[in-house]
């Protein structure tokens, strides 16, 4: 039973425009909600997290928004760049459940 | 500063072979937890050792065990590998009482079941 989803499995964006990932979960229970990125050959990086007692983290370019009543949260990535082109899994907590991930490509 | 390291890399077992992946954490971590990520999958939670004792443990049966050293570092034994058990598998570490949600993740070892 997956309690966090990632109905987007990718998403193509022009360079400077914005991204936005969605994530749905179903526990009530959690607490906590992560991002992490992930390029190829190499581990999750978190990216940025919010705890549900806040609507929204903001960090650079990154921003995060929890939508407790909907059990959604969503990132956005503005400006976005090539670099920006990267898997990226939604997590909550504890402990951590993923997301199945989002394959972001940014386009020159 | 060494991030999380896993070896191997990679590797080829058959199956109802046992197989041992290792973990070393981020330096000053003393929290480890294991993942196993499926082709086209997040990562799920196998289990997480502190204190060298299992602390909390997914959906995965016996056949996963691991342990933790007094070092901080980590193994995760499969036995009676099966065809399903193909995954890479990731090693994630983080500081007790700084908030474990943050994980610092490895490469990953990536286990074919043939």
């Amino acid at each position: 039973d997956q309690q966090v989803k990632q109905n987007s499995p990718s998403l193509s964006v022009q360079e400077g425009r914005i991204s936005i990932l969605n994530c749905d979960y179903t526990n009530s229970m959690f607490d906590y909600f992560l991002w992490y990125k992930k390029y190829p050959a190499e581990g999750p990086t978190f990216l940025i997290s919010i705890s549900s007692i806040k609507d929204k983290n903001e960090d650079g370019r990154f921003t995060v928004f929890l939508n407790k009543s909907a059990k959604h949260l969503s990132l956005h990535i503005v400006p976005s760049q090539p670099g920006d082109s990267a898997v990226y899994f939604c997590a909550a907590s504890m402990p951590l459940s993923f997301g199945a991930g989002t394959t972001v490509t940014v386009r020159a | 500063d060494a991030g999380v390291t896993q070896s191997p890399t990679h590797l080829i077992k058959t199956r109802g072979q046992q197989v041992t992946l290792r973990c070393s954490p981020k330096s000053g971590h003393d929290t480890v937890s294991w993942y196993q990520q499926a082709l086209g999958q997040g990562p799920q939670f196998i289990f997480q050792y502190y204190e060298e004792e299992e602390r909390q443990r997914g959906n995965f049966p016996d056949r996963f065990s691991g342990h933790q050293f007094p070092n901080y570092s980590s193994e995760l034994n499969v036995n009676a590998l099966l065809l399903g058990d193909s995954a890479l598998y990731l090693c994630a570490s983080s500081l007790e009482g700084r908030g474990w949600n943050i994980q610092y993740f490895g490469a990953g070892t990536r286990l074919s079941v043939l």
